[in-house]
């Protein structure tokens, strides 16, 4: 069973570049969808955007403008910037896996647990 | 303003049977397949129906899902307090070319 586990600073100041990791265990990070989904305290799910292991990206367009996504094979790892952050980007930040190779389109069988980040001064 | 349309809020009595709807569009619920989700309190979300109706290996058969058109629902049946979490519908939409989300139900077991 894959497992994914978030990583990164729990604080971040305004205006400043948010950079999250994602650590994968017991899988292949060179196949398969990955994404990253985040969710404001006390709100619903919001889709940030994901990777394809081939390199290819899809970006939420509200986000678009301040976002990256990479995947760094040789560690296991893919990673989330959000530059120009702000207190709305406030959040718990998942990764997650789709279900089925070659599919993006959802279907997140696996998830890290979380990892809050706070945009303040 | 969420691109899905659910309720905030369902509830039933242990037993029961209770359906969480899902609205959308031709772009996203009318052409592609629905997910849902649920959420325990503190805890990541968890895949309960993939594609309309498959619930993945390991959720209960309590859990089941449909789609006509532009609308999804998920029905649990023999509600158990266990149930008591926040529902997501998602799908891709094909003009946003990305997943949105519904805007979560807060079952309640009474």
């Amino acid at each position: 069973q894959v497992q994914l586990q978030e990583s990164g600073p729990g604080l971040v100041r305004p205006s400043e570049t948010l950079t999250l990791t994602c650590s994968i265990s017991a899988g292949s990070i060179s196949s398969y969808c990955w994404s990253w989904i985040r969710q404001p305290p006390g709100k619903g799910l919001e889709w940030i955007g994901h990777i394809y292991y081939t390199g290819s990206t899809s970006y939420n367009p509200s986000l678009k403008s301040r976002v990256t996504i990479s995947l760094d094979t040789p560690n296991s790892q893919f990673s989330l910037k959000l530059r120009s952050v702000t207190a709305a980007d406030t959040a718990l930040y998942f990764c997650a896996r789709d279900l089925r190779d070659g599919y993006c389109d959802g279907e997140w069988g696996s998830w890290g647990q979380g990892t809050l980040v706070t945009v303040s001064s | 303003q969420s691109m899905l349309t659910q309720p905030p809020s369902a509830s039933g009595t242990p037993g029961q049977r209770v359906i969480v709807s899902c609205s959308g569009s031709n772009s996203n619920v009318g052409r592609n397949t629905v997910n849902w989700y649920q959420q325990l309190p503190g805890t990541a979300p968890k895949l309960v129906i993939s594609r309309n109706n498959q619930a993945p290996s390991g959720v209960p058969d309590r859990f089941s899902g449909s789609k006509s058109g532009t609308s999804a629902s998920l029905a649990i049946s023999g509600l158990q307090s266990e149930d008591e979490a926040d529902y997501y519908c998602a799908a891709w939409d094909d003009n946003l070319n990305g997943v949105v989300f519904g805007g979560g139900t807060r079952l309640t077991v009474l």
